[in-house]
Formats: structure tokens, C-alpha cells, sequence
């Protein structure tokens, strides 16, 4: 168990919404992710972290936004939520010291109407 | 092309059989790659890594070929627990450890 807590783990809202996604780790790990998974395309990049205050853009970055004021909590916001953006999303850490193998929290199921 | 390449499947194989997995990545430069299990509705998890050498940890074997850039996973003596989707990963920016690019995964069914 890495100690990942996603919030919300299901949420349904509508287009044009903002919405706000919560991870939350307890190990004080330096980097945190936000993946979303989709068919046919597998994990995809959205922002990362490699320290408070400290973030960057993934391969799929447009649209979301994201904030790192703990250590243990990174948050993803949709600003103005699309149905393209339905898709469920992944938290995920990566221990300093443990190379480059990530640990994934349970995921959040987003349906944006 | 994408980057990380896997058949998507599904593989239905009966219990105790042979099967192989194939996922082939374009960057010639990327130096680590990965397999990671997500059962069905849940997180990924890592499986194991793949070394230049080749590597195994018990039924399942890890190899890899850079002259063909591919990465394979053999799985001996399945199992029904081993049914589940199957993700290769690559690190497609050597030198950045925060880009790992996934595979859309490959479904396996262990059948009885």
C-alpha cells in the first residue's frame, strides 16, 4: 500500500462546470502525477510534480490545471469541464529512490455530461 | 505512430498454458521499460521491470530486444488470477524519469 487516497472516486457533472480532483499521499514522496486512462490509448501525462509548488505539463495538458501546496496533496482542476474529458483519472507517486516505478492510487471515474 | 505500441487482444488462453505478450516503442534511446497488471476497474501495478538482460520472477519472464525495439512478457503455467490487462511502459525521454508513456494493454483471459 503507497498510502494514495484519491478524492472524489466517482463524479458525475456537467459541461462548463469546474471541476477539482484530489490526491493525497501520507509518505512524503517528492513527485506526484496525474495520469488519465482512456480505451485505445492507454495512460496519459497530465501535470506533474516534482516538489511544492513545483509542477509541469504532460502530454496532455490542455485544459486542466493543477496546484501542489503540501507535500502530501496535489490537486487537478478542470476549469470548464468538456465531455472530452470523461475519462477516469490516476494519482500516481514516485519514490525518489525507487527509480522510475510508479505507485497508482484507486483512480477517479469522471463523467462530464 | 505511437509510442508504445501492444496488441490489444483479447488472448483467451486455457489454465496452464503458454502465453506471450509483445509491445514494440519507437525512441531507439529509451533505456527503461516496465510491465504493469490492472485487473479489471482498478489501478495498474507494477508486474515487473525489464532489464537488458532479460529477467524472471517465477512463471513470468521479461525480455528485451533493442535491434527490433520490443519488449516481451511470457507468462508459463497460466493461471486464472492471471487474467487481466497487461501494460508495457517505456521511458521515452531518457535522462527524464517524470515521461513514462504506456501502452494501451493487452486483455488476458485465464480460462478454467
Amino acid at each position: 500500500d503507497a498510502g494514495i487516497t484519491q478524492s472524489p472516486r466517482h463524479k458525475v457533472t456537467e459541461t462548463g462546470t469546474p471541476v477539482t480532483l484530489r490526491c493525497h499521499q501520507t509518505e512524503n514522496h517528492r513527485y506526484m502525477y496525474w495520469y488519465r486512462q482512456d480505451p485505445g490509448h492507454g495512460l496519459r501525462l497530465i501535470h506533474y510534480s516534482y516538489g511544492v509548488k513545483d509542477t509541469d505539463k504532460g502530454e496532455v495538458s490542455d485544459g486542466y490545471s493543477v496546484s501542489r501546496s503540501k507535500t502530501e496533496d496535489f490537486l487537478l482542476t478542470l476549469e470548464s469541464a468538456t465531455s472530452s474529458q470523461t475519462s477516469v483519472y490516476f494519482c500516481a507517486i514516485r519514490p525518489g529512490q525507487g527509480g522510475e516505478k510508479l505507485f497508482f492510487g484507486s483512480g477517479t471515474q469522471l463523467s462530464v455530461l | 505512430r505511437k509510442e508504445v505500441e501492444q496488441d490489444p487482444g483479447p488472448f483467451n488462453v486455457p489454465e496452464g498454458a503458454t502465453v506471450a505478450f509483445n509491445c514494440t516503442y519507437s525512441n531507439s534511446a529509451s533505456q527503461s521499460f516496465f510491465w504493469y497488471r490492472q485487473d479489471c476497474r482498478k489501478e495498474p501495478k507494477l508486474l515487473m521491470s525489464v532489464y537488458s538482460s532479460g529477467n524472471e520472477d517465477g512463471r513470468f519472464t521479461a525480455q528485451l530486444n533493442r535491434a527490433s525495439q520490443y519488449i516481451s512478457l511470457l507468462i508459463r503455467d497460466s493461471k486464472l488470477s492471471d487474467s487481466a490487462t497487461y501494460l508495457c511502459v517505456v521511458n521515452a525521454r531518457p535522462g527524464n524519469n517524470n515521461d513514462m508513456r504506456f501502452g494501451a494493454g493487452t486483455r488476458l483471459t485465464v480460462k478454467p
